[in-house]
């Protein structure tokens, strides 16, 4: 069973277009949060979520916006998008006072 | 601000040979993970380290804790080239549920 789930896998699209990226999990974690990593390899928290509360919005553009639903569902969409916003990205989850956090498989994103 | 340094951030070695990995951070916490990523891969969990003098042992991997030296190594044993991927240790921030992220140390073994 899959644990940590993102859709899509990979998503190619032109500058200027909308786009959102879901991730769904099933272990019943309450914290989850959206990494950026680049094409060096860095991994940039961008946005928590605890039981459907932000509670980490680092310096992100306004033009990324997180929606929780539920507590097992935390989707990015992303208006207006640039060439700078290629990477993956990736969704994680968490049990508070737990320990380590749970990948999803990421979304490679390119914007053309 | 808590800061995690990892080095080397790369490091290519010999099938058979010893290195180890080290990671510095900049505040007290007694909680640290290591994470191994695959070229085009996820992240996946290696080690969770909960205290000082922690030790976790995988095959040929071996990771500590120091906690009053705000250190973690990873030891590689004998190392085979399955090993070969990037490896990143987080630290606990002790707010805000967040995991701060050394930048990660690219580990190539050749045959």
């Amino acid at each position: 069973d899959t644990a940590v789930s993102q859709t899509p896998k990979y998503l190619v699209t032109q500058m200027g277009n909308d786009k959102s990226i879901k991730c769904e999990q099933n272990l019943g974690h309450d914290t989850m949060y959206w990494y950026k990593q680049d094409s060096k390899k860095f991994l940039k928290i961008m946005f928590s979520y605890n039981n459907k509360e932000l509670i980490i919005n680092e310096t992100v553009p306004n033009r990324f916006s997180p929606k929780s639903p539920d507590k097992a569902h935390l989707n990015l969409h992303i208006n207006s998008l640039e060439l700078g916003d290629s990477a993956v990205y990736f969704c994680a989850s968490r049990r508070t006072g737990g320990h380590e956090q749970y990948f999803g498989p990421g979304t490679r994103l390119t914007v053309t | 601000e808590l800061k995690v340094e990892q080095n080397p951030l790369f490091l290519s070695m010999q099938e058979g040979k010893n290195y180890t990995i080290y990671c510095n951070y900049s505040t007290t916490s007694d909680r640290l993970y290591w994470y191994r990523q695959d070229p085009g891969k996820s992240l996946e969990s290696l080690f969770v380290l909960l205290s000082n003098g922690a030790v976790k042992q995988e095959g040929r991997l071996m990771a500590s804790l120091d906690t009053k030296a705000r250190l973690s190594t990873l030891h590689i044993t004998a190392a085979v080239h399955d090993l070969s991927a990037t490896y990143f240790c987080a630290v606990d921030s002790d707010s805000n549920y967040q995991l701060i992220w050394g930048a990660g140390t690219k580990l190539i073994i050749k045959p």
